[in-house]
């Protein structure tokens, strides 16, 4: 098993230009997750899929958008980036299984908006 | 609503001292916590979590967590530093039931003197 992957590992785009950051999860998890990481901040959940077709936003949701294509993967998109959404991104998966929230990430993509 | 303060951003200790990494919660309802590390350009990886059954809570890397409900505190202990242990800590609160997503801290840095 792979696990959580994401693709690409770093990224550099220019103000107001658009991406798509891929995470594809092997382990049948249910719920999907995505984080940003900032220094000082710890992470903060931009959105979420607790199920294949379903999404919600998380605490800083503004300036993206996600489509959970299938029960494996779970995207985030930047419609304009700015120079604000230069960060480290997570993707999480977990089980969703009865007394199990152990979330597992993958290894994170590094963007710079210039 | 859940939440989590670390106290102390970065803390130094000597290579064979005590760790000790502070985490106290705030939940409305029974939490499960967890503790995560990252190691320097990666992913959060999962030390320990308590779910409700015992309240001394043992991990990998030799770490291990208290519960205390009277404190509302969940510290990371371990007894002798190794160099390796330097990385970033998460503490971590969801509420008790499957499918909820995580409330993260803002991180302790461990920095391990030789």
């Amino acid at each position: 098993n792979a696990g959580v992957t994401q693709t690409p590992k770093f990224q550099v785009l220019k103000t107001g230009q658009s991406m798509t950051l891929q995470c594809a999860q092997d382990m049948n998890h249910n719920s999907m997750y995505w984080y940003r990481q900032d220094p000082g901040m710890g992470l903060r959940l931009i959105y979420y899929s607790a199920s294949e077709g379903t999404t919600d936003k998380g605490e800083v949701p503004n300036g993206y958008n996600v489509s959970r294509l299938n029960k494996r993967e779970f995207s985030l998109r930047l419609e304009s980036a700015a120079p604000s959404q230069t960060s480290v991104y997570f993707c999480a998966s977990i089980p969703g299984l009865a007394n199990n929230n152990e979330q597992f990430f993958g290894p994170g993509t590094r963007l710079t908006v210039l | 609503a859940q939440s989590v303060t670390q106290l102390g951003s970065h803390v130094s200790v000597s290579e064979g001292a005590l760790v000790l990494l502070r985490c106290n919660y705030s939940s409305s309802v029974p939490p499960y916590l967890f503790w995560y590390v990252q190691y320097p350009n990666q992913g959060l990886q999962l030390l320990l979590k308590y779910t409700s059954a015992a309240t001394l809570v043992k991990g990998i890397n030799g770490f291990e967590a208290e519960f205390k409900k009277s404190e509302t505190s969940f510290h990371l202990t371990k007894p002798s530093a190794h160099m390796s242990d330097a990385a970033e800590y998460f503490c971590a609160v969801s509420k008790n039931f499957g499918n909820e997503k995580l409330t993260f801290g803002t991180g302790t840095r461990l920095t391990i003197i030789p």
